[in-house]
């Protein structure tokens, strides 16, 4: 592996149903990160994990959680799938050092819930 | 409110210049974001400004007004491969990236 796999690369799920999204990076970067892109949006804050351990609220948190058990791997949770969760999902990471932290992307899990 | 502004969408000619825009309103300021994403993929890092300026990067240039809250991202000598979506973001107080929504770059032949 090299860099960020996300798995799966599409999902189509019924509405209740519960879906983990899975995220792994190789780089030993302390952060990673949630986002959903959707048409005319910008990328937005799901969830973030600034370390092993610790997980933090962005800006659409409602209807997902996450874990952080180890460094390499940081699920997203669906615990019931509603139809406006239907959107592309990327996870990043980054060393986590602030200032010029750049975030490197997975290839993104297309969720459509019906 | 935290806002990030660019256009929507440009047309441009392979070989010509073009310069996309962004103005930022963010709690605290901890620099400034340009990605690329092509259709389908995900955003791959082009750039990263914190002070006033132009940073030139081969054919892409990525320039900085704090004061203005403002950025833009030039590319020259435009290529077919550069039909993308241009995504602007800034970095919080809490370094956290607040993201516009991406300007689709169309170029013609």
């Amino acid at each position: 592996i090299a860099g960020i796999t996300q798995a799966p690369t599409s999902q189509i799920l019924a509405a209740g149903r519960r879906m983990t999204l899975r995220c792994t990076q190789d780089m030993r970067h302390n952060a990673m990160y949630w986002y959903r892109q959707d048409l005319g949006l910008g990328l937005r804050l799901i969830h973030y994990s600034n370390t092993a351990g610790t997980t933090g609220k962005g800006e659409v948190p409602d209807g997902y959680s996450v874990s952080r058990a180890n460094t390499d791997d940081f699920p997203l949770t669906l615990a019931s799938a509603v139809p406006s969760q239907t959107s592309v999902y990327f996870c990043a990471s980054s060393t986590g050092t602030g200032g010029t932290d750049t975030q490197y992307f997975g290839p993104g899990t297309r969720l459509t819930v019906l | 409110g935290q806002n990030i502004d660019q256009p929507t969408e440009m047309t441009a000619t392979e070989g010509a210049i073009v310069q996309i825009n962004c103005t930022y309103q963010t709690s605290g300021f901890n620099g400034l974001f340009w990605y690329q994403q092509h259709a389908g993929e995900a955003p791959t890092f082009l750039s990263y400004n914190v002070l006033d300026g132009l940073e030139e990067k081969g054919r892409f240039s990525s320039f900085l007004s704090r004061s203005k809250g403002y950025s833009y991202l030039l590319l020259k000598e435009l290529q077919m491969k550069d039909s993308a979506s241009y995504l602007c973001a800034a970095m919080d107080s809490n370094y956290q990236l607040i993201w516009g929504a991406g300007t689709k770059l169309i170029i013609k032949p």
